[in-house]
């Protein structure tokens, strides 16, 4: 059965650095997401993307953040200067035209 | 802007015994979505309710959804430790990029 992947599975980082999570959404879907959820809290939207282009970004998806799906497969996450309280489960998700999103298995970041 | 209210917010029960778990959106829902997530992991797609009265089985869990499309149950019937982790009722929002809002999630423990 086709799944969502993501990589890494926990990344460690220091404040201020860049990271890039990486997700391999479903090879058919056409709208990507990612979520994120703080330990102990909800599950956050962060950004959707749709037709090589942001679609809706929530207020938590500042200029720190951008996404990108460079190569038709991949779909990736980047926050260019890491802040304490990025520290969370990164989600990346993927669904077909009107079916439920499928989620990956998360990146735990650590921003210390 | 909606939010959706779980409850309760933790459960434990003896293994086979009957428990439900309640989500209450504060605007008509478009879609509801129940996942299951175990601690630090991905979310699993359970089901899937879009009209109002709608009730989805699979297994031993039974998903429903109101008339007035505001409330969603999921019930499981004769518990298995299996059925533990946290589950999440998420829901679709209007105006096209179909992102998710989530609960606050209830943590089923089953006791064996």
């Amino acid at each position: 059965e086709p799944e969502v992947t993501q990589t890494p599975s926990h990344q460690v980082t220091q404040m201020g650095q860049e990271v890039i999570l990486r997700c391999v959404p479903i090879s058919n879907h056409l709208y990507f997401y990612w979520y994120r959820q703080i330990l102990g809290q909800k599950v956050e939207f962060l950004v959707s993307f749709y037709n090589n282009e942001i679609s809706e970004k929530s207020e938590i998806f500042d200029d720190q953040f951008s996404v990108e799906r460079p190569d038709g497969s991949n779909f990736t996450l980047k926050i260019r200067s890491t802040k304490l309280e990025d520290s969370a489960m990164y989600f990346c998700a993927s669904r077909a035209a009107a079916y439920e999103q499928y989620f990956g298995p998360g990146t735990r970041l650590t921003v210390t | 802007s909606q939010e959706l209210e779980q409850s309760p917010q933790s459960l434990i029960v003896q293994e086979g015994k009957n428990l439900t778990i309640n989500c209450t959106s504060s605007k008509t829902l478009y879609g509801l979505y129940w996942y299951k997530q175990k601690y630090g992991e991905g979310l699993i797609f359970l089901m899937m309710l879009q009209k109002g009265g709608e009730e989805k089985s699979h297994e031993k869990i039974t998903a429903k959804l109101d008339e007035k499309k505001q409330q969603s149950s999921l019930h499981i019937t004769a518990s298995q430790p299996s059925h533990a982790g946290i589950y999440l009722c998420g829901a679709e929002t209007p105006g096209g990029t179909y992102k998710y809002i989530f609960g606050t999630g209830t943590r089923l423990k089953v006791l064996a």
